[in-house]
């Protein structure tokens, strides 16, 4: 499995773009990079995923450069409700071994 | 839906009881896990089954039991309980690998336990 590295802790302003890379040097062919996001007492939700390139939903942006060895999630307009802890994950959509949930990045939004 | 739904959401145990974390699913996920989480750590994976009747080991798996006898049901047991196995504990499900959305795993909202 790849190993991923991310920021422990951010903080952000209110209406500011924030943007959380993750480093995943030995990642492999086949890895899916995914995030998910964690508010406090309640469990993870998906937010993204992508392979190359760059993806979009109605929540975030993923962008992924062509050596995909990195990819930063991208919150465009961050509020106090977008507080919480965001998890970068790697791995094979098609082997059935788990991914592995770090420690996140605390992301702190301030008004 | 229901979704992800997870039994009891507060248990407070003295050292050496056991009991059993009970979660369910009801969008016929093939996969399900049980992760433990502590304060200011990420999730770490305790047991996961691919399907009814399998089980595999995660990465903390000592202490705990796990069966998964129905395709909609995961159980986790804690046989003996330690005060180390202070947590949350939360249950997930997805669909099998090698389909669409196959790693998007679907959270239940955990289970605080407390040892005592």
């Amino acid at each position: 499995l790849a190993k991923t590295t991310q920021p422990i802790s951010m903080d952000s302003y209110e209406g500011q773009e924030v943007n959380i890379t993750c480093s995943h040097n030995n990642i492999a062919t086949n890895d899916y990079i995914t995030w998910y996001q964690q508010f406090p007492s309640q469990g993870p939700r998906f937010i993204i995923q992508g392979y190359k390139t760059k993806v979009t939903n109605e929540v975030a942006s993923l962008f992924i450069p062509a050596d995909r060895k990195s990819s930063t999630l991208s919150l465009p307009r961050v509020s106090l409700s977008d507080t919480a802890v965001y998890y970068c994950l790697v791995g094979d959509l098609y082997l059935n071994t788990p991914l592995v949930f770090g420690k996140g990045t605390r992301l702190s939004v301030i008004a | 839906n229901a979704g992800v739904t997870q039994t009891p959401k507060f248990r407070v145990l003295k050292t050496g009881q056991s009991m059993t974390l009970l979660c369910a699913q009801d969008m016929n996920h093939e996969y399900m896990y049980w992760y433990r989480q502590d304060p200011g750590m990420g999730l770490r994976l305790i047991h996961y089954s691919v399907g009814e009747g399998t089980t595999a080991k995660g990465e903390v798996p000592d202490g705990y039991n796990v069966s998964r006898l129905k395709k909609q049901n995961f159980l986790l047991g804690l046989e003996s309980a330690a005060p180390s196995q202070t947590s949350v504990y939360f249950c997930a499900s997805s669909y099998r690998a090698g389909t669409r959305s196959a790693d998007t795993q679907y959270f239940g909202p955990g289970t605080r336990l407390t040892v005592l």
